[in-house]
């Protein structure tokens, strides 16, 4: 059964840092594309990070850029997500997607529970 | 305010159709394919429909998609209560390097 688990959400201070893991299970990891996604509260969804098969390539959302950083281990099955100087508007709940296939333009066909990452002064 | 515009809400009565809009620009839907998804809030999201109108296995022919230009559309058939849920387009955008979220549409089956 393919299955995406998210932890590492909590809370965080403002300028703060958070790690959030997404481990996976049930397919071949190094195969698919990997992205993160969220969604404020009373908000819709927010893609915010892809990351290629090998790890090798990524691309992030104008508002994250800079201050987050997305990465895998195809070793251990799991993509994380470092997100340093926390602002108020990071606070969401963060779903791991995976992709159809190796490609960027692919659909998620796979998400996660999600993980709520709180942010406050 | 998203890169892609849904309407906010949409509603109908049971075995009625009711259909969603999505509108892009050239940079996203209409130089690329267009995926749909259903989002219950505290679930996971889940894909409906992928490449402007393919469905994963396990979903109802109920739900058709659609691509014009830069402009798509989910069609749900046979409206029945479990179809109440937020839906959401998406494409990828050239001029972001990235995906992008219509806003989401509300559901309401009456």
């Amino acid at each position: 059964e393919v299955q995406l688990v998210e932890s590492g959400g909590g809370l965080a201070q403002i300028g703060g840092s958070l790690g959030l893991s997404c481990a996976a299970s049930g397919f071949t990891f190094d195969h698919f594309a990997v992205s993160w996604v969220r969604q404020a509260p009373g908000k819709g969804l927010e893609w915010v990070s892809i990351i290629s098969g090998a790890g090798l390539s990524t691309y992030y959302a104008d508002s994250v850029k800079g201050r987050f950083t997305i990465s895998r281990d195809n070793y251990r099955n799991t993509m994380y997500l470092q997100m340093n100087s926390l602002r108020a508007e990071d606070a969401a709940v963060y779903y791991c997607a995976k992709s159809r296939s190796s490609s960027w333009f692919s659909a998620f066909d796979m998400w996660g529970q999600g993980t709520l990452v709180t942010v406050s002064s | 305010q998203s890169v892609l515009t849904q309407p906010p809400w949409a509603s109908a009565t049971p075995g009625q159709t009711v259909t969603i809009s999505c509108s892009g620009s050239s940079s996203n839907i209409g130089s690329h394919t267009v995926n749909w998804y259903l989002h219950l809030p505290g679930t996971a999201p889940r894909l409906l429909i992928y490449s402007n109108t393919q469905r994963p296995s396990g979903v109802p022919d109920r739900f058709s998609g659609s691509k014009s230009g830069p402009s798509a559309s989910l069609a749900i058939s046979g409206l029945q209560s479990e179809d109440e849920a937020d839906y959401y387009c998406a494409a990828w955008d050239d001029s972001l390097n990235g995906w992008v979220f219509g806003g989401g549409t509300k559901l309401t089956v009456l």
